[in-house]
């Protein structure tokens, strides 16, 4: 198993441009969720899913579009890219009934 | 509302020396988990140890064990006989519904213990 995968590592972005944050699972797992990690401020939820077809809001969505059409892939897209989106964003999994979550090697955004 | 608190920004401890990093946190659902994650300097993010609120013993896995106090709703993250690969941050983080994988995982804002030699 790959486990969770993450596509770019690295990206350096211009203010208002767009791209999308690749993650992809391969455990089966149901529940799939995207954390920004800032200075000090810990791992912020972004967005999360249940499920195929069903998304959420977490604490700090703005700014940020998701979509989860099948049960390994689950995208982040960054519509208009601003500096304050500058930062480290982790993919997630879990499956119910398993209590740890697994993460991704992390994506290192700088928005300049 | 911040349900994890994590309250210690950086630690120092001797190698070999045990050391405690806090959590505190908040919740009404009686059923939830405690988790404990390491972030090393090259980033990934690594799961320590796990703790329901139903469970009846406090967790441990080799050299960590979870300190867990329900009703001062703690659960201090204890490290034994520390080594300098320990140097990292700490992240203690909280899933409301226990065995449910579909609900989000609230982390605090973690500590950061470096071991000294």
């Amino acid at each position: 198993n790959a486990g969770v995968t993450q596509t770019p590592k690295f990206q350096v972005l211009k203010t208002g441009q767009s791209m999308t944050l690749q993650c992809a699972q391969d455990m089966n797992h149901e529940y799939m969720s995207w954390y920004r990690q800032d200075p000090g401020m810990g791992l912020r939820l972004i967005h999360y899913s249940v499920g195929a077809g069903i998304t959420d809001q977490g604490e700090v969505p703005n700014g940020y579009n998701v979509s989860r059409s099948t049960t390994e892939d689950f995208p982040l897209r960054l519509l208009s890219a601003a500096p304050s989106q500058t930062s480290v964003y982790f993919c997630a999994s879990s499956n119910r009934g398993r209590n740890e979550q697994f993460f991704g090697p992390g994506t290192r955004l700088t928005v300049l | 509302a911040q349900k994890i608190t994590q309250t210690q920004p950086g630690m120092f401890v001797q190698e070999k020396e045990a050391v405690t990093l806090d959590c505190t946190y908040d919740t009404s659902d009686p059923s939830y988990g405690l988790f404990w994650y390491k972030q090393p300097s090259s980033g990934e993010m690594i799961f320590l140890i796990y703790q329901g609120s139903y469970d009846q013993q406090n967790a441990t896995e080799g050299r960590y064990s979870l300190n867990f106090q329900k009703a001062r709703k703690s659960a201090n993250l204890v490290i034994s006989a520390s080594q300098l690969g320990d140097s990292a941050m700490y992240f203690c983080a909280m899933r409301e519904g226990v065995n449910s994988g579909n609900t989000p995982l609230v982390f605090g804002k973690g500590t950061r213990l470096s071991v000294i030699a």
